[in-house]
Formats: structure tokens, C-alpha cells, sequence
């Protein structure tokens, strides 16, 4: 099936560092999603983008609409240890939300 | 205010042993959705709803049976269960088709020896 590549598998990084990661597909999507996983939790919506270079900010994170629809960054600034978790982008073609195609996840560990 | 409530959360079963997983949404919302969880991977959908009495095969539907006799309950069953069906469980649910308005539960646990 459809698959989404999200990297990077993993970060480890310092408290205060900014984060980036990213999603490509071979597919065109009409809307790129991000999530946020806490450890026994289910994903949480973060935030959506709906147009081609599109710029969304939600407090530190930051994603874009990639120019090409085929792919979306994910951008956190001054991270703090709260933001650990497994973040997961999702794309979504014409037609209802059952066309929603996940990545396979970035798990962030931040250290104090 | 609930939201998606999922049972339960840890379960262990034995090989060909059937159980049902249990959703409910207090929404109001007619989609309604089953995705796996396995390590490393994101989701996958097993099946969903889009309203009572309505369900559809999502990726990876086999062993897996569901229902939606009411708009509230999704129950998904497992009828014999296998060591592949290990992982985790998230149902979902959405007010319309738009990706950005989706609900997920808590997860469950699964562990198939």
C-alpha cells in the first residue's frame, strides 16, 4: 500500500536544541497532518496544512505544505523535555478520512 | 467529556483464542475507525465506519471482524487469534471526512503466545 518515508527514525537531542523532520511520498496529498504520540497515549493532532507552501505555526512547532504536495517538514524550536514522543505525519488524498496514509514516526528524546 | 473510550487497555491471549475489542465515541460521530499500531511502523487501518450499520475493509482486514450497530459502538473482534495480530490498537473516530478532525483512544495492548 501507499507509504509515506519519514525521517528520521530517531533524534536524541539537548534541551533548548531545535528539532526538524520530514516527510516524502511518491503521491501527491491534499493535506499533510501532524501528530504527537505520548508514550501510552494515542496520537494527537498537532497540525494540519491544506495548501501547497503552506506555513502553519502552533506555539514552537512549525510545518509546511511541501511546493511539490509531496512532502511536509516539521519544525520545533527550543525544545523542552515535554516534547518527547513519537511524532507521526500523515497525508491525505481526495476522499474521506480512510485515505489517511501514515509515516512510520520520529521518536524524540530530549535530555535535560 | 470522553471522547473515544477504548477497552481494554492490556490484554494477553492464547493462539486461536477470539476476543472483542471494545470502542465507544459520546461524539456523536458518524466515522468511525480501527487502525494497528506495530513497533516502528505507523498506522494501519484494519477497518472503518462511516455511520450505523455501514463498515468497510481499511489495509489490513484480515482475522479482524467488526460491527456498528449503534452511531456510539465500534466493537472490533478477533476471532482466532495468532501471534501477527500482537500489537496496538487505536480506535478513532471523526465528525466529518476531514483528516484534521479525527479522535483516537487511548490504544490497547494486545499480546498474542
Amino acid at each position: 500500500g501507499q507509504q509515506l518515508n519519514q525521517s528520521p527514525q530517531s533524534m536524541f537531542i539537548q534541551e533548548g536544541e531545535d528539532v526538524s523532520m520530514n516527510c516524502t511520498s511518491s503521491s501527491i496529498f491534499n493535506t499533510w497532518l501532524w501528530y504527537k504520540q505520548d508514550p501510552g497515549e494515542g496520537p494527537v493532532l498537532l497540525i494540519a496544512l491544506y495548501k501547497a507552501g503552506e506555513l502553519t505555526s502552533n506555539g514552537r512547532l512549525t510545518a509546511q505544505f511541501g511546493i511539490t504536495r509531496k512532502d511536509s517538514f516539521l519544525n520545533i524550536s527550543a525544545s523542552i523535555p515535554s516534547d518527547v514522543g513519537i511524532y507521526f505525519c500523515a497525508g491525505q488524498r481526495k476522499g474521506g478520512s480512510e485515505k489517511l496514509v501514515f509515516g512510520k514516526g520520529t521518536k524524540l528524546t530530549v535530555n535535560p | 467529556n470522553a471522547g473515544v473510550t477504548q477497552t481494554p487497555k492490556f490484554r494477553i491471549l492464547k493462539i486461536g483464542q477470539s476476543m472483542t475489542l471494545q470502542c465507544t465515541q459520546d461524539m456523536n460521530h458518524n466515522y468511525m475507525y480501527w487502525y494497528r499500531q506495530d513497533p516502528g511502523m505507523g498506522l494501519k487501518l484494519i477497518y472503518y465506519s462511516v455511520g450505523a450499520g455501514i463498515t468497510d475493509k481499511g489495509e489490513v482486514p484480515n482475522g479482524y471482524n467488526v460491527s456498528r450497530s449503534t452511531t456510539e459502538d465500534f466493537p472490533l473482534r478477533l476471532e482466532l487469534a495468532a501471534p501477527s495480530q500482537t500489537s496496538v490498537y487505536f480506535c478513532a473516530s471523526t465528525e466529518g471526512q476531514a483528516g484534521n478532525t479525527i479522535y483516537f483512544g487511548e490504544g490497547s495492548w494486545l499480546t498474542v503466545v
